[in-house]
This record gives structure tokens, C-alpha cells and sequence, in this order.
């Protein structure tokens, strides 16, 4: 059971524009930064989001985070193919002293 | 560019030790705000947070964890290290390392190293 709470599976055409919701609590995500890490197959984790809404260098602007209160969200839009992945949140929990992470949320581009 | 790589063996037996380095490359371990850590992945499952380190030796465990992790830190190799005691079978997963930022409230993970692989079996 993970700290942070994250919808299983998310689905979208080609083009269209989807949300991945992150769900915590005021010890992580409401009083911490929230950062997005995407996954795509067989490769380890990148940064997508970082301090909530900050793109790392490379990244594309398609992507952008944002977060009110205890949840946060991922939106993705202009969707291609080539963003099917496994997508995660991360924040630090600041009660536990540790950082947390969400279950993943598995994009499929129909 | 800063490139992290995992190594140590990928089959550790039942209530043994689980041991793995990681080596930094293109940049020093000994940097200010940069945490060093672990991080998991149960095959088909989600990521787990294990710990981390700072160049000075100061660490974070994750409390479920915390009572068989060691995570030790070698400035002169540039490397730091990872040992989990009493393993089972639940322990089996892809085990990364990563350069972790922490500071005030912002705590993020990059890069990442490409993972290894431990099973735990007889």
C-alpha cells in the first residue's frame, strides 16, 4: 500500500490530453514539492516534474504538474504514442522523515 | 554527464545479505544538497524509497525498512553502498541508485542508474 495514492490506469487518443492525480496527505504532498517521475518500458525511472511544476531540461512542455493541497496532478497533452508509460509521483513525507512515492499510473495511448 | 551504475550480485540466498555499490561518474559524490539513495521495484509492482545518504554520512531510512538497511558512503571511490540483511523472497526486485535533492521542502530523485536486478532464492 502506497503512501501516496495514484489512479491504476489512465487512456487517451493519440493528440487528446490526459491528468494523472496524485493523492497524499499534509505530511508529504501538503507542505512538500511534488515530483513526477515517467517510466517507459524495461528503462528505469525518469524525471518528468520536479518541485511541483518545473521541467528539467529536455523535457517538453506537453508535460506540466501542478498541485492543490494534498493532491497533486500530471497533465500530458498533445499525446503520442511514444508516451506510453508507467508514470509516478513522489514528494517527501516529512512525518515518516522519508520520501514516498505513488503506485503508478500506467498511460495507454489508444 | 552524471551517470550512476549499479553493481553486486543478482541471486543472494534466503536470510542472507543483500550487498550493492553504486559508482558516480562525471561528477563528486561530495556535492552540497545531494543525497545519495536506493530505491526499488518489485517485478510488475510500483517503486519503493529505501534510503539515502549525504557525503558527510548522514542518513534516511525508510521506517519499514530501517531495522536491515545500511547505506554507506566511500568519497574517495566516489561510490556508496547498500546492504540489506535477512532478505526473503519479497526483497526479489530491480534495485536502483540515484542522486537524491533534498532541500527545505523539495526532494526529487536524478538521475537515475539503469538498475540491477536481485533475486533472492535457494
Amino acid at each position: 500500500q502506497s503512501v501516496l495514492t495514484q489512479p491504476p490506469s489512465v487512456s487517451a487518443a493519440p493528440g487528446q490530453k490526459v491528468t494523472i492525480s496524485c493523492s497524499g496527505s499534509n505530511s508529504n504532498i501538503g507542505n512538500n514539492y511534488v515530483s513526477w517521475y515517467q517510466q517507459l518500458p524495461g528503462t528505469a525511472p525518469k524525471l518528468l516534474i520536479y518541485e511541483t511544476n518545473k521541467r528539467p531540461s529536455g523535457i517538453p512542455d506537453r508535460f506540466s504538474g501542478s498541485k492543490s493541497g494534498t493532491s497533486a496532478t500530471l497533465g500530458i497533452t498533445g499525446l503520442q504514442t511514444g508516451d506510453e508509460a508507467d508514470y509516478y509521483c513522489g514528494t517527501w513525507d516529512s512525518s515518516l522523515s522519508a520520501g514516498v512515492f505513488g503506485g503508478g499510473t500506467k498511460l495507454t495511448v489508444l | 554527464q552524471l551517470q550512476l551504475q549499479e553493481s553486486g550480485p543478482g541471486l543472494v540466498k534466503p536470510s542472507e545479505t543483500l550487498s550493492l555499490t553504486c559508482t558516480v561518474s562525471g561528477g563528486s559524490i561530495s556535492s552540497n544538497n545531494y543525497y545519495w539513495g536506493w530505491i526499488r521495484q518489485p517485478p510488475g509492482k510500483g517503486l519503493e524509497w529505501i534510503g539515502s545518504i549525504y557525503y558527510s554520512g548522514s542518513t534516511y531510512y525508510n521506517p519499514s525498512l530501517k531495522s536491515r538497511v545500511t547505506i554507506s558512503v566511500d568519497t574517495s571511490k566516489n561510490q556508496f553502498s547498500l546492504k540489506l540483511s535477512s532478505v526473503t523472497a519479497a526483497d526479489t526486485a530491480v534495485y536502483y541508485c540515484a542522486r537524491q535533492y533534498y532541500y527545505d521542502t523539495s526532494a526529487y530523485a536524478d538521475p537515475w542508474g539503469q538498475g540491477t536486478l536481485v533475486t533472492v532464492s535457494s
